[in-house]
């Protein structure tokens, strides 16, 4: 099986920083994605980490430690709009099946 | 394009009715996959496909099932509803690249 583990929530002030940790258990890895789901809305697709590091895509940052089984995903300079869910999700190569940790439903305050 | 379309969006159904969630995509994806969403929490794999006539298990296959008849088509069935069936339906579709495209999903009530 898969153990996924996120934070249920977490509040952040606009024009802040804020940090997403997932930690995973699991066998045969093979990448992981983090998704960002407004309430009411389908998941949408933002990082996708398969070797260890940091990868940067504009205000949003994600990283991955495979031998720690670990992943954070930075979001900087809030806004108002960035309050959301925010998923984590692991693939296994067999099947190609991503499997979900809970999310993490970030609120950012003015 | 329209990427993956399900259908319907809402539906209330009775306990014991009977259902069948629509979802079609149009970018010759061989990967499709159901998933359900309870309130707050995070996906959970029902049923899943990995080409035309192959499906397969996933975490909470059970009161539902699926056939792929067409790389386009991914039905999934609800036989007897029960009101634990009561949650947000998402399919998704993958070519073997990375990320998902999802659904818009069907918020499906069992009373």
């Amino acid at each position: 099986g898969q153990n996924i583990d996120q934070p249920t929530e977490m509040t952040a002030t606009e024009g802040a920083i804020v940090q997403i940790n997932c930690t995973y258990q699991t066998s045969g890895f093979n990448g992981l994605f983090w998704y960002q789901q407004h309430a009411g809305e389908a998941p949408t697709f933002l990082s996708y980490n398969v070797l260890d590091g940091l990868e940067e895509k504009g205000r949003f940052s994600s990283f991955l430690s495979r031998s720690k089984g670990y992943s954070y995903l930075l979001l900087k300079e809030l806004q108002m709009k960035d309050s959301a869910s925010y998923l984590c999700a692991v693939i296994k190569a067999a099947g190609n099946k991503l499997t979900f940790g809970g999310g993490t439903r970030v609120l950012v305050k003015p | 394009n329209a990427g993956v379309t399900q259908t319907p969006k809402f539906r209330i159904l009775k306990i014991g009715q009977s259902m069948t969630l629509q979802c079609t995509q149009d970018m010759n994806h061989n990967y499709m996959y159901w998933y359900r969403q309870d309130p707050g929490m995070g996906l959970k794999l029902i049923y899943y496909s990995v080409g035309a006539g192959i499906t397969d298990k996933g975490e909470v296959p059970n009161g539902y099932n699926v056939s792929r008849s067409t790389t386009e088509d991914f039905p999934l069935r609800l036989e007897l509803a029960a009101p634990s069936q009561t949650s947000v339906y998402f399919c998704a579709s993958r070519t073997g690249d990375y990320g998902y495209t999802f659904g818009s999903g069907t918020r499906l009530t069992v009373v």
